[in-house]
């Protein structure tokens, strides 16, 4: 079975200063990895996905997240925080080809990004 | 593209009443699923259809739910009778088919509705 964990419930960081949230997953085969963001009352919207190719994904809003098989991580990050980001961020993963039923959240790392 | 349309955006009701959640996907996508969101269990999928047809309903917590999707652009996720336990956000999410083809499960990333936050009194 698949599983993601992200270890940090809250990430808090400067405004101006470069951010990260981490995301480590465990999964059989090669594993398709996305970021999601969630603010007040919406629901999750897609930030950034990796099926396969350069390990260094971009995404929207400026983030970007960095593949490392090895150490099988998906952090996500950006090099200049607005506090506009300030979100519940959520990691996922599956096997490249499984089910619906193989998609696994993490449990969510809220970024406060503090002016 | 409105992106998915759920409603209703809120939904306060009394135990043992009935519950309609409703959702529009997006046109054009293959696959619709339905989430529940608690803080204690997090995001948990219930449901997903593709082209219609219901797949996996393993996640529907009990015979009180039923959901439906009579058409691809329209999905129902019914609770009869409510109780309190089922308080929470509801999502409805879609998303095209991997690289077009018809293997199930081969979809690309999920774009979510903003959800129906039910209470049950």
């Amino acid at each position: 079975a698949q599983s993601v964990a992200q270890p940090e419930d809250q990430v808090n960081v400067a405004e101006g200063n470069p951010l990260t949230v981490k995301c480590t997953y465990s999964v059989s085969g090669n594993p398709y990895l996305f970021w999601y963001v969630q603010y007040p009352n919406r629901g999750l919207q897609f930030l950034l996905k990796y099926i396969t190719g350069d390990n260094l994904v971009k995404g929207s809003y400026g983030f970007e997240a960095e593949f490392n098989k090895s150490q099988t991580s998906f952090h996500l990050k950006k090099p200049s925080a607005l506090v506009s980001d300030s979100a519940l961020y959520f990691c996922a993963v599956r096997p490249l080809l499984g089910s619906a039923r193989q998609l696994t959240f993490g449990s969510g790392t809220q970024l406060t990004v503090l002016p | 593209d409105a992106g998915v349309i759920q409603s209703p955006r809120h939904e306060v009701t009394e135990m043992g009443q009935e519950v309609t959640l409703r959702c529009k996907p997006i046109s054009g996508h293959d696959y619709l699923f339905w989430y529940r969101q608690t803080m204690m269990r997090g995001l948990e999928l219930l449901i997903y259809f593709n082209n219609n047809v219901p797949i996996d309903d393993s996640g529907m917590p009990e015979d009180r739910f039923s959901a439906k999707m009579p058409n691809a652009s329209f999905s129902t996720l019914k609770i009869q009778p409510s109780e309190p336990r089922d308080s929470a956000v509801y999502f409805c999410a879609s998303s095209l088919a991997l690289g077009g083809g018809s293997a199930r499960g081969a979809y690309n990333e999920q774009f979510f509705g903003p959800g129906t936050r039910l209470t049950v009194l």
